[in-house]
């Protein structure tokens, strides 16, 4: 079974560009998790899909975060225009159908941003 | 407002001796709590978990400790080995949030050989 891939594993934008993110999860997997980790803090939660759906969006920093999951398969994420805070890892899990069960989202390697 | 914190931000111990991880949380409504090991530019892995009902959990050489009246958790591995060396998050997983994690802010474990 392939795991969460994310593309690309780094990115590098000057302040105002966009940048969008890619996220594949594990096929049949109905939930799909947006986190970030800025350096040195805590992974933060970004939203939550169940398949298309957007089923929680509230760690959604601003306006300037979009997040879309076309046909409940793949998701993107566009973050545009781009702010020196936006710099971090982007890390997206999935999960199966239903209530997640005890450590069963499983989570791909992130994609760095840096925006300079 | 951080919900789930990690005092150390690094742990050494030599190989062989016993590796204690700590967590704290603040909020009492969760279902479970799970440690997560992440190596550099990978994504964090699931290690072991501790639903809120219990106070110990085992899995070979990890146990997790569960400490509901100091709201403390901890992870003990022992025997500690050389590829234990990674950053270990504890994260706090509610279901009337959509299973969202709300993680900590990591500890990196090094393992001297």
């Amino acid at each position: 079974e392939a795991g969460v891939t994310q593309f690309p594993s780094h990115s590098v934008i000057e302040k105002g560009q966009t940048v969008t993110l890619r996220c594949d999860p594990i096929s049949g997997h109905d939930n799909l998790y947006w986190y970030r980790r800025v350096m040195g803090k805590e992974i933060k939660f970004l939203l939550h899909f169940v398949k298309e759906s957007k089923q929680d969006e509230s760690g959604m920093p601003n306006n300037r975060f979009l997040a879309e999951r076309t046909g409940g398969t793949y998701s993107t994420l566009k973050v545009q225009p781009a702010e020196l805070e936006d710099s971090g890892v982007y890390f997206c899990a999935s999960s199966r159908n239903g209530l997640a069960g005890v450590g069963e989202q499983f989570f791909g390697p992130g994609t760095r941003l840096t925006v300079l | 407002d951080q919900q789930v914190k990690q005092n150390s931000p690094s742990l050494s111990v030599q190989e062989g001796r016993i590796s204690i991880l700590n967590c704290d949380y603040t909020n009492s409504m969760f279902d479970y709590f799970l440690w997560y090991k992440k190596y550099p530019a990978e994504g964090p892995t699931f290690l072991i978990s501790i639903s809120s009902i219990k106070d110990k959990n085992e899995d070979g050489r990890f146990t997790v400790f569960l400490n509901k009246s100091a709201k403390h958790l901890s992870l003990h591995i022992v025997p500690s080995q050389p590829g234990d060396s990674a950053v270990y998050f504890c994260a706090e997983q509610r279901s009337n949030t959509g299973n969202q994690f709300y993680f900590g802010t990591g500890t990196s474990l090094t393992v001297i050989p």
